[in-house]
């Protein structure tokens, strides 16, 4: 049974250009969660998906938006992106509100 | 004041040690807390839940106190295998996210 698989697992971009991350949610599981984790800090919650539909979002400004599949699969997609969105990004699922589990994440480093 | 406050560390324990790390959360209406463990530069990965009851996995042993917003990992027989960031998460009253400490980082020595 795959847990958690994001893709890709690092990334380097330029100032300025937008970038997708994806998510496939282990087996059963239909909730995504994203969250941003800089370095040195604990992840902080981006927004999450259940039924295709954003349930909840944190504090972090419209460039960073998703989408939620059918397969209950979800991307991630930041616009206009900065320095300071360089962090690992990571994906969690959960089958309604049971525990989550996190992919292995994506490491984007924004030049 | 953050949601969720830990001890930073380092904790340095030999092999063998015992070792508590603490945690508040700001939030009284908070309702679900965990224990998860980060390896350097890897995802986090669930250690356990947190009960007011208490609740012990192996050499591990959490617990919650709702009145004083408190909440405690206890890791007894410290191994080499036990070095990582232990980070406490509780849930976002308001709907269905997870609210991350900072982490604690522990390093095991022989």
């Amino acid at each position: 049974d795959a847990g958690v698989t994001q893709s890709p697992t690092h990334l380097i971009k330029t100032r300025g250009q937008q970038v997708t991350l994806r998510c496939s949610p282990k087996s059963g599981h239909d909730t995504v969660s994203w969250y941003q984790q800089a370095l040195g800090q604990g992840p902080q919650f981006i927004f999450q998906y259940y039924e295709e539909e954003e349930r909840q979002r944190g504090n972090f400004p419209d460039r960073f938006s998703g989408h939620q599949f059918p397969n209950y699969s979800s991307e991630l997609n930041v616009n206009a992106l900065l320095l300071g969105d360089s962090a690992l990004y990571l994906c969690a699922s959960s089958f309604s509100e049971t525990k989550a589990f996190f992919g292995q994440g994506t490491r984007l480093t924004v030049v | 004041r953050k949601e969720v406050e830990q001890d930073p560390g380092p904790f340095n324990v030999p092999e063998g040690a015992t070792v508590a790390f603490n945690c508040t959360y700001s939030n009284s209406a908070s309702q679900s807390f965990f224990w998860y463990r980060q390896d350097c530069r890897k995802e986090p990965k669930l250690l356990m839940s947190v009960y007011s009851s208490g609740n012990e996995d192996g050499r591990f042993t959490a617990q919650l106190n709702r009145a004083s917003q408190y909440i405690s990992l206890l890791i007894r027989d410290s191994k080499l295998s036990d070095s990582a960031t232990y980070l406490c998460v509780v849930n976002k009253p308001s709907g269905y996210a997870l609210n991350f400490g900072k982490g604690t980082s522990l390093l095991v020595t022989p």
